[in-house]
Formats: structure tokens, sequence, C-alpha cells
């Protein structure tokens, strides 16, 4: 099993749609949870940032941890053309030289 | 410069040859990673620089791969003997200092395939 699982996609759905990605864990130690954003053949960028669970909003942006479920989402509203990207997950225990990303999902906003 | 610099972005080479990605992180940037991302597939972990300490070696996947970091600056990833398995985008990173709960910093990445 791996230590984060993300569904590859592709998603696709029509601009001003809601946006939900979505990912799972298996190591109880994650305490630091991340989205990024990756374009095509450029490296990823950081989208949210959450330390253990709860919510976080940034503008179009809300990022939910649930550790007792061991899950974390990504939602998007108002979804725009330009939020067409790979979204990737990622997470890492406190201490932790490295993260551990999932596999990304790519996500097409249709106009 | 401004962002996290990699190169070159583009290198195809011949199967049993031996390879040097270049990473220039962001100035003042104590930490320096690398990652490999293989087509379809997740951000994998090679191996972490964090100012003068021993690097954190323990996400390169066997001997071919080494690389070394010039103080806190320049970083060089080395694959000798490439393999096929060995195509893949190499991402370096950098964040001001090492660590969970440090904003990290992605170059865009050396696209390596091997022919």
């Amino acid at each position: 099993q791996k230590e984060v699982e993300q569904d590859p996609g592709p998603l696709s759905v029509p601009e001003g749609a809601i946006v939900s990605l979505n990912c799972t864990y298996s190591n109880s130690a994650f305490q630091y949870f991340m989205w990024y954003r990756q374009y095509s053949r450029k490296g990823p960028e950081l989208l949210m940032y959450t330390y253990s669970s709860g919510n976080k909003e940034d503008g179009r942006f809300t990022a939910q941890v649930d550790k007792s479920s061991k899950y974390i989402s990504l939602f998007i509203r108002d979804s725009q053309p330009s939020d067409s990207a790979t979204y990737l997950c990622a997470m890492s225990e406190t201490g932790a030289n490295n993260l551990f990303f999932g596999t990304g999902t790519r996500l097409t906003v249709i106009p | 410069g401004a962002g996290v610099s990699q190169s070159p972005s583009n290198k195809v080479t011949e199967k049993g040859k031996d390879v040097e990605l270049r990473c220039d992180p962001i100035s003042g940037h104590t930490a320096l990673y690398w990652y490999r991302q293989r087509l379809g597939q997740g951000l994998e972990f090679l191996i972490y620089f964090q100012g003068n300490s021993a690097p954190d070696k323990s996400g390169l996947p066997s001997d071919r791969f080494s690389a070394e970091r010039t103080g806190e600056s320049v970083s060089t990833l080395t694959i000798q003997r490439t393999q096929q398995e060995d195509s893949a985008v190499y991402l370096c990173a950098s964040s001001l200092q090492g660590g969970s709960g440090n904003t990290i910093y992605f170059g865009e990445g050396s696209w390596l395939t091997v022919v």
C-alpha cells in the first residue's frame, strides 16, 4: 500500500463548477499537509498548507484535513480555465526531511 | 535569481552513459532537495541537503545515483550508467530552512530521456 493515495483522474468540469480533490493516507504520524499545483512541463507550486486537522481558506481554495479518517481535500470554488493543471497532495511528519506525494489529479476546466 | 534554476531543462542520453543535472537554489535557502517524477507517478524523494550537515541520502534508488552540494549553493545530481527506467523529470527544490513546516519551492525540472 502506498503511503499516499490520490485518484489520478482525469477530471473535467465546466467553468464555474465546484471541484473536490482528495487524498487518503496511511501514516498517522503525518502532521503537515500541502496541496501543490503543477502546470504542464513546470515545477509544482505550493497552493495550500495546513498543519494537523482543520480547514483553511484562501480565496477560491479551501483545504480540509480529517486526521481521524486520514483524509484530506482541496475544494476549488468558481473554477476557471486557468485552474486546469495537475494537483498534487503532499504530507510529512514533524521533523522529517522529505514530503510524501500523491500521484496527482489532472483537472481540466472547460470554458 | 528569483527562483530555483535547473539545467539542462531537457536531456536525451544513451543507455549506459553518465549524466549530470545541476540545481541553483534560491539565494539564502539553506535546504535543498532532489525529487524524481516518473510519468504518471508522484514525486519520489531522492536526497536532502541542509547547510553543512551530512545529507539525507535515504531516497537514492541505487548506488548509480549520487549528489553533491557546495556549501549552501549549487547542487549536482549524477546518474552513472543510465538505464531506461531512469527516464523521468528530476526536480530540485529549496527552502529557507530544513525540516517540516517550511515552504519548499521547486524548479521546473530536468527532463531526462534514456534511449
